[in-house]
């Protein structure tokens, strides 16, 4: 079955702490995305990606970090930089970014808590 | 002023009644308009697109689309428990997917 997945589900994060959540997509999708979405508000965009090897900055992008090695892939470090990280992480993607303009593909989510 | 906005609700229908959702915009010059299902703890999933000014139907659902009035809305007929859910309002501003804008989100119950 095609998909996004995205691991781990759950994480639990010290305070000045790196963490690296993963998106993987076998629907063989150009565009990928990482979306932050806290409670009460709606999804804001953190970074994005055309093709292997690019990406772009989003609304949100200060203290994260992606890479694009692979089609299948697009990995998000949230850094200790990030001075409010706690939240719900979402992964999509899309057959390209201008296809439909807004038809995305959501992984399950990864939900970061900071203690 | 929000670019795109939402009454949060919650919104509380009857079992087979209509369920009603509006999504106003800021930007005249948008182009394309969505719907996402989000259940409570999952992520959102698409129902509904809407591209031109009129309503567009899908089973029970109809998107509204009104361009002059910088308003879409989203209708749920013959609603359902199942329907049960935050609905969220996505409008693409100018461009690819990397445009586009969601509302906060409207919290939908349906009473059995």
């Amino acid at each position: 079955d095609g998909g996004i997945t995205q691991s781990p589900k759950y994480l639990f994060r010290k305070e000045g702490q790196n963490v690296t959540l993963s998106c993987e997509q076998n629907l063989n999708h150009d565009a990928m995305y990482w979306y932050r979405q806290d409670p009460g508000q709606g999804l804001r965009l953190i970074y994005y990606s055309q093709i292997v090897n690019d990406f772009q900055k989003g609304d949100i992008a200060e203290g994260y970090s992606v890479s694009r090695e692979k089609k299948e892939s697009f990995p998000l470090t949230v850094t200790s930089a990030q001075k409010n990280p706690t939240a719900f992480y979402l992964c999509a993607s899309s057959m390209g970014l201008a296809g439909g303009g807004g038809e995305l593909f959501f992984g399950e989510g990864s939900r970061l808590t900071v203690l | 002023q929000k670019e795109v906005e939402q009454n949060s609700g919650p919104l509380s229908v009857p079992e087979g009644a209509i369920a009603s959702l509006n999504c106003t915009y800021s930007d005249r010059g948008s182009q394309s308009f969505f719907w996402y299902r989000q259940y409570s703890g999952k992520s959102p999933e698409l129902i509904m697109s809407i591209y031109s000014n009129g309503d567009k139907e899908d089973g029970r659902f109809t998107a509204q689309l009104n361009k002059a009035s910088q308003y879409v809305s989203l209708l749920i007929r013959d609603s359902q428990p199942s329907d049960s859910a935050t609905y969220l309002c996505a409008v693409n501003m100018g461009g690819g997917a990397q445009k586009l804008v969601f509302g906060q989100g409207t919290r939908l119950t349906i009473n059995p």
